[in-house]
């Protein structure tokens, strides 16, 4: 059972570089997710794609985050010029339909550090 | 979708029911009651999901109140590994995203 994958594990980064992330979504799933998590805190939502579309974004996907879903299949999520706030785990989740009744699948996440 | 609240923290002893309660008082007709974990270092994980109707699954149950204006979450016995934060979670059909709020902090002891 091959479930969602996002690589790297962990990225430790200089303020002001860039860094990119990618997630891998169970196969055949038409919906793909990125959340943020901060320490102590629920998931918040950033973004969705329906196949390659991206559908909606949320207020915290500042303009330095850009995700991209090309061919609808994995995903990258890509941080310009990160700054200290940007420290959080990226989590990558996906879902058959987006049907109020289908589960969202995560992967383990993506721990950034800004040093 | 509408809100949902939990207490912060719960605890059980090992090999003991668990009874995880959640209220959403503002649900409306068409919300599915989803229930997500995340043990640590790890991404949430899917627990169960309900609409109306009492739910079992192999990890969980789910009893859901007949005006649908609270949940409980039912681990059978808890173990060690059990030990997360449990998240309950609203899902209407306008929603895309899941709204995770705080959960509640599962500590399961020996």
């Amino acid at each position: 059972d091959t479930g969602v994958s996002q690589d790297p594990r962990h990225k430790i980064t200089k303020r002001g570089q860039n860094v990119t992330f990618r997630c891998d979504p169970i196969s055949e799933h038409n919906r793909l997710y990125w959340y943020r998590q901060t320490l102590g805190q629920g998931p918040e939502f950033l973004t969705y794609f329906q196949n390659e579309a991206q559908l909606e974004k949320s207020r915290l996907l500042s303009d330095r985050f850009s995700a991209e879903r090309p061919k609808g299949s994995f995903s990258t999520l890509e941080i310009q010029r990160t700054e200290q706030g940007d420290s959080a785990m990226y989590l990558c989740a996906s879902s058959l339909t987006g049907a109020s009744n289908q589960p969202q699948h995560f992967g383990d996440g993506t721990r950034l550090s800004i040093l | 979708d509408a809100k949902t609240t939990q207490p912060n923290s719960m605890e059980s002893n090992e090999e003991e029911p668990v009874h995880l309660p959640c209220n959403h008082s503002t649900i409306s007709g068409t919300d599915y009651i989803h229930w997500y974990r995340q043990l640590p270092s790890q991404g949430p994980e899917y627990v169960i999901h309900g609409l109306t109707s009492n739910v079992n699954n192999r990890m969980a149950s789910l009893a859901i109140a007949e005006d649908r204006k609270s949940s409980t979450l039912i681990l059978h016995r808890a173990t060690l590994r059990d030990a997360a934060v449990y998240y309950c979670i609203l899902r209407g059909n306008s929603g895309y995203a899941l709204n995770f709020g705080k959960g509640t902090s599962l500590l399961v002891t020996p």
